[in-house]
């Protein structure tokens, strides 16, 4: 079973910033957190991932807990085209990749 | 660099054919993976390969074989195929942390 709870989906108006918020009160202390994305039926790309400090990189930043239970992407500035599921995962290095349902994000125009 | 490739694309079968969908990678990776995506859900794993030569169950093997006979490539058959498998198939590889993923290939069992 997958270790992330997500939100079925979420509204951010275009241009807002887009918070998604993960739930993973289980996690390992060798376990990463990474953040996927899946834009329409296409094969999911990567976005940003993060052991205990808080990262950014051109996409997103991922903001995490100090007690690791929990974590936030952030979409800086939401544009139609990250209109997508995101999937929070949490997994080792080189381990296993299981999905959740992740989180149907729509951007309003 | 085309990253990762999987053949066919599309593919239809009748029940209790059988068919290998194909997947290979050019980026060196270790860890290669076979998804299952069904329609209005999430990815399921089939089936996983931590390096060459090895292979290890997914959430989801029943009806499945897979081949890891290099590093580039990863394989799964379906030996008799039935209509619950009808499916988009996503196979990945990875190195480290961040994990690329083919394309798809849309199979449908009549």
């Amino acid at each position: 079973d997958a270790k992330t709870t997500q939100p079925p989906s979420m509204d951010c108006a275009e241009g807002r910033a887009a918070n998604l918020p993960c739930n993973h009160s289980t996690i390992s202390g060798n376990e990463y957190v990474y953040w996927y994305r899946q834009i329409h039926s296409q094969g999911p790309q990567y976005i940003i991932h993060g052991l205990k400090n808080n990262e950014t990189n051109e996409m997103a930043s991922l903001i995490i807990t100090e007690d690791r239970k929990s974590s936030t992407l952030i979409l800086p500035h939401a544009t139609l085209r990250d209109t997508a599921v995101y999937y929070c995962i949490v997994c080792p290095r080189d381990d296993k990749i299981i999905f959740g349902k992740g989180t149907r994000l729509h951007i309003l125009p | 660099n085309a990253g990762v490739t999987q053949t066919p694309k599309f593919q239809v079968l009748k029940t209790g054919q059988s068919m290998t969908l194909q997947c290979a990678q050019d980026m060196n990776h270790n860890s290669m993976y076979w998804y299952r995506q069904d329609p209005g859900m999430g990815l399921r794993l089939i089936y996983y390969s931590a390096s060459e030569g090895t292979t290890d169950k997914g959430e989801v093997p029943n009806g499945y074989n897979v081949s890891r006979l290099n590093k580039r490539e990863f394989s799964l058959r379906l030996e008799s195929a039935a209509p619950s498998q009808t499916s988009v198939y996503f196979c990945a590889s990875r190195w480290g942390t961040e994990a690329f993923f083919g394309q798809g290939t849309r199979l449908t069992v009549v």
